[in-house]
């Protein structure tokens, strides 16, 4: 079955970057792109960015500058890195599956605090 | 950026009751609209994409519809396990938004 796990730290120090990592199974990342989405208390559900079965990848204006997406599709895994983390980037984020209507299966969050 | 404005943000309800949540986009979305359900544990499932298609094993007590910008998701009659957080998201021009949510609680 489809299946999204996330890992990555809990704790992030300020100006430090976050780096989660995505495996899936049960689709190829060959076939499928991933969304990655973040959710916080003061700004809800924010959309990322997405990396497409291809490689290329589309982001979020507010986060194009210290946002990165990348995926090793041997592995099956993707790869989600941001620059310069402050307080108002703690928040749960979440991979998700790509498909026609939007994002399908969701990977499990990851909940990520800045803090020193 | 579109706005998805959501309504109510919460909401109470009793088992058996039919509730109706709303979302109004700032922009014409063409129907690019889905729900997305939130457990309190964080576990987030597709429910309906294209404003009113069902996603496959969703009971068929959820559904979809449109009426110009206005979105609504309708659950005909409540059982336990609806009792979560609902939201819309677009997907008709980056980037992709949702509403703020709404909280459906047992009355």
């Amino acid at each position: 079955q489809v299946q999204l796990k996330q890992s990555g730290p809990g704790l992030v120090q300020p100006s430090q970057s976050l780096s989660i990592t995505c495996t899936v199974s049960g689709f190829s990342l060959t076939s499928y792109g991933v969304h990655w989405v973040r959710q916080s208390p003061g700004k809800g559900l924010e959309w990322l960015g997405v990396i497409w079965s291809g490689g290329s990848t589309d982001y979020n204006a507010a986060f194009i500058s210290r946002l990165s997406i990348s995926k090793d599709n041997s592995k099956s895994q993707v790869f989600f890195k941001m620059n310069s983390l402050q307080a108002n980037d703690t928040a749960i984020y979440y991979c998700a599956r790509k498909v026609r209507g939007a994002m399908d299966y969701w990977g499990q969050g990851t909940s990520v605090t800045v803090s020193s | 950026d579109i706005q998805m404005t959501q309504s109510p943000s919460s909401l109470s309800a009793s088992l058996g009751e039919r509730v109706s949540l709303t979302c109004r986009a700032s922009q014409e979305i063409s129907g690019y609209l889905s729900w997305l359900q939130q457990k309190p544990d964080g576990t987030i499932k597709r429910l309906i994409y294209a404003a009113s298609t069902l996603d496959s094993g969703v009971p068929k007590r959820f559904s979809g519809s449109r009426s110009g910008s206005d979105y609504s998701l309708t659950i005909s009659s409540l059982e336990s396990e609806d009792f979560a957080d609902y939201y819309c998201l677009q997907y008709a021009s980056y980037p992709w938004t949702f509403g703020g949510g709404t909280k459906l609680e047992i009355k």
